[in-house]
């Protein structure tokens, strides 16, 4: 259990619908990130937040959006879904916002139909 | 843009032969990090390498960091069936420390 809770764990949804996946980072960890695992591919890095802040930005689509709250959890908001959106969305969190590892939460399985 | 490659893309043996996983940046970087994510599972950190020439070894996991801090290996002596997953390595940046992944190896254990 690497202490970092993300919800649901599954969603099905139609295209054209909008998603908000939950992100609760590990007690004490200041640094979110999110990251889209599409079937049997790499980790692609979609945002990162620092304390509340928006540290850096990665390949995020202008559907997407995120934010972190003052307790910490963050949200990423996905709007007019389309079916290449199904993916595996993962949120991680670290202690530190530029050195330190990640610790992973089980994902969000997100199914476009 | 600033990359790390890694190869090879899959990698099949045989329970009882050697593993190895290659990580290559385009610039140098400050630390790299492995993860493994066993099928169905989410990524686990494994280790940090920071120093030049660093070799770090766990149990049958054998890890390196190049002399010039662009490269990057991680070799299995004697795979298991509990070795099965895909590995990747992360490689934080000088310039802004992000984390740049490489593409991930899937070892695959031969029946």
């Amino acid at each position: 259990d690497s202490g970092v809770t993300q919800t649901p764990k599954h969603l099905i949804t139609a295209t054209g619908q909008r998603v908000t996946l939950r992100c609760s980072p590990r007690s004490g960890d200041l640094s979110v990130y999110w990251y889209q695992q599409s079937l049997d591919q790499g980790l692609q890095f979609l945002i990162q937040y620092y304390n509340g802040e928006e540290r850096a930005k990665g390949n995020i689509l202008e559907r997407f959006s995120a934010q972190q709250f003052p307790d910490l959890h963050s949200e990423l908001n996905l709007s007019s879904l389309e079916l290449g959106d199904s993916a595996l969305y993962f949120c991680a969190s670290s202690d530190r916002p530029n050195t330190g590892e990640l610790f992973f939460g089980e994902g969000s399985r997100l199914t476009v139909l | 843009g600033q990359q790390v490659m890694q190869i090879p893309q899959y990698q099949h043996v045989q329970e009882g032969e050697d593993f190895t996983t290659y990580c290559n940046s385009s610039t140098t970087l400050s630390n790299i990090q492995w993860y493994k994510q066993r099928p169905g599972g989410h990524p686990v950190f494994l280790i940090q390498l920071v120093k030049s020439g660093e070799v770090k070894k766990q149990k049958r996991l054998t890890f390196q960091f190049g002399e010039a801090k662009k490269n990057s290996s991680l070799h299995i002596t004697a795979t298991q069936t509990t070795d099965v997953g895909t590995y990747f390595c992360a490689g934080r940046v000088d310039s802004n420390y992000q984390l740049i992944w490489g593409a991930g190896t899937k070892l695959i254990i031969k029946p």
